[in-house]
């Protein structure tokens, strides 16, 4: 167990429809990312907080926001949902988030999203 | 920008065999590079890591991996697979031009037969 929490861990709806996936980071670490694994695009790093603030950004979407709150846990909403969007969702958490760092960073199990 | 290859989407080992899965890296400055492991509909689970000091790393489960500059490689070893080693296989770079996200390689599904 990494300590990361991910809810839903499934979760089927259908297109247009709008979704949120949420992340509990591990006791202590202030930063979280959230990522996507899909069969075509392997893993892909949408976005990046830390402690409350957004500090990278990958290949999201704008019908995808995402945000981190006081308590440190984040949230990615994922909206107009399509076909595509189907995919497993990763949120990982670390202590120090800089790039000089060489701080482990702890996947949670992931939420496994079909639109249908 | 920092990247890794995986070069074998798959390797097939037997039983008690060496295993080894590829990685080789391309950075500006030093390289902070990791292993991942996925086993079927689970997480990812963290191995091992290299930031800085010997070359030879040691992680979970019996798995170490060798670090060498010159070839920018980072190769992941297991000197006796077993069955339960079966899984996806994701190394990763630290990026040092952000605030330190993963950049992953496709990854490398090793089978691991009885």
């Amino acid at each position: 167990d990494s300590g990361v929490t991910q809810t839903p861990k499934h979760l089927i709806t259908a297109t247009g429809q709008r979704v949120t996936l949420r992340c509990s980071p591990r006791s202590g670490d202030l930063s979280v990312y959230w990522y996507q694994q899909s069969l075509d695009q392997g893993l892909q790093f949408l976005i990046q907080y830390y402690n409350g603030e957004e500090r990278a950004k990958g290949n999201i979407l704008e019908r995808f926001s995402a945000q981190q709150f006081p308590d440190l846990h984040s949230e990615l909403n994922l909206s107009s949902l399509e076909l595509g969007d189907s995919a497993l969702y990763f949120c990982a958490s670390s202590v120090d988030p800089g790039p000089s760092s060489g701080n482990t960073i702890y996947f949670g199990e992931g939420s496994w999203l079909t639109v249908v | 920008a920092q990247s890794v290859a995986q070069p074998e989407d798959q390797v097939n080992v037997a039983e008690g065999n060496p295993l080894t899965v590829k990685c080789t890296y391309s950075v500006s400055g030093n390289p902070y590079l990791f292993w991942y492991v996925q086993y079927p509909n689970r997480g990812l689970q963290f191995l091992l890591k290299y930031i800085t000091g010997d070359n030879l790393v040691k992680g979970s489960y019996g798995f170490e991996a060798e670090f060498n500059k010159s070839q920018t490689s980072f190769h992941l070893k297991k000197p006796s697979a077993l069955v339960s080693d079966s899984a996806l296989y994701f190394c990763a770079v630290r990026d040092t031009d952000s605030w330190g996200k993963l950049q992953f390689g496709a990854g490398t599904q090793v089978v691991v037969t009885p």
